[in-house]
């Protein structure tokens, strides 16, 4: 089945660790995106890649680093500069065509 | 002012009833509209997109699009205790993928018996 996986699906960091979030998508998708979203919130861009090898920054990129060095794969790092890291992390994908975005089941990530 | 604004409710509404959800946007280049539904705890799944003036409408789901006053909307109509989610408005400023998504802060829904 065609879809967006993300994994872990609960994840905890402690203090000052950097941890990686991975999102891969088997759509054959051009464009992936990496969003935050607190309680009770909406979807917060951190950042996005139209192709590979490029990326552009969100709204809220600061203690966030991504790579694409594959068309499926779009990981995001969350550094120990994210001082208030605890959050659900949804991964999407869209394609050339379509501009319809899909999600993954998302990441919840807290900090113990 | 925020780039994409929802109320952000709750919204009651008694089952069978229609479900009235707005949204506007301060971009006026923006292209592409699009309405997600969000269970607790879940990722946003599509309900409608939309990309010209007007109404589209699919099964229960209606949305309108008025790019002169800047404000989508997306009409439930007989509303059912399963459509209790918040809706996430979503906003692209050109048609074709892969441009910068914005989201809104979501309107919770609640479908009362």
């Amino acid at each position: 089945d065609g879809g967006i996986t993300q994994s872990p699906k609960y994840l905890f960091r402690k203090e000052g660790q950097n941890v990686t979030l991975s999102c891969e998508q088997n759509l054959n998708h051009d464009a992936m995106y990496w969003y935050r979203q607190d309680p009770g919130q909406g979807l917060r861009l951190i950042y996005y890649s139209q192709i590979v090898n490029d990326f552009q920054k969100g709204d809220i990129a600061e203690g966030y680093s991504v790579s694409r060095e594959k068309k499926e794969s779009f990981p995001l790092t969350v550094t120990s500069a994210q001082k208030n890291p605890t959050a659900f992390y949804l991964c999407a994908s869209m394609g050339r065509l379509r501009t319809e975005a899909f999600f993954g089941q998302g990441t919840r990530l807290t900090v113990v | 002012q925020k780039e994409v604004e929802q109320n952000s409710g709750p919204l009651s509404v008694p089952e069978g009833a229609i479900a009235s959800l707005n949204c506007t946007y301060s971009d006026r280049g923006s292209q592409s509209f699009f309405w997600y539904r969000q269970y607790s705890g879940k990722s946003p799944e599509l309900i409608m997109s939309i990309y010209s003036n007007g109404d589209k409408e699919d099964g229960r789901f209606t949305a309108q699009l008025n790019k002169a006053s800047q404000y989508v909307s997306l009409l439930i109509r007989d509303s059912q205790p399963s459509d209790s989610a918040t809706y996430l408005c979503a906003v692209s400023p050109e048609q074709g993928g892969g441009n910068k998504l914005t989201f809104g802060t979501g309107t919770q829904l609640k479908v009362e018996l």
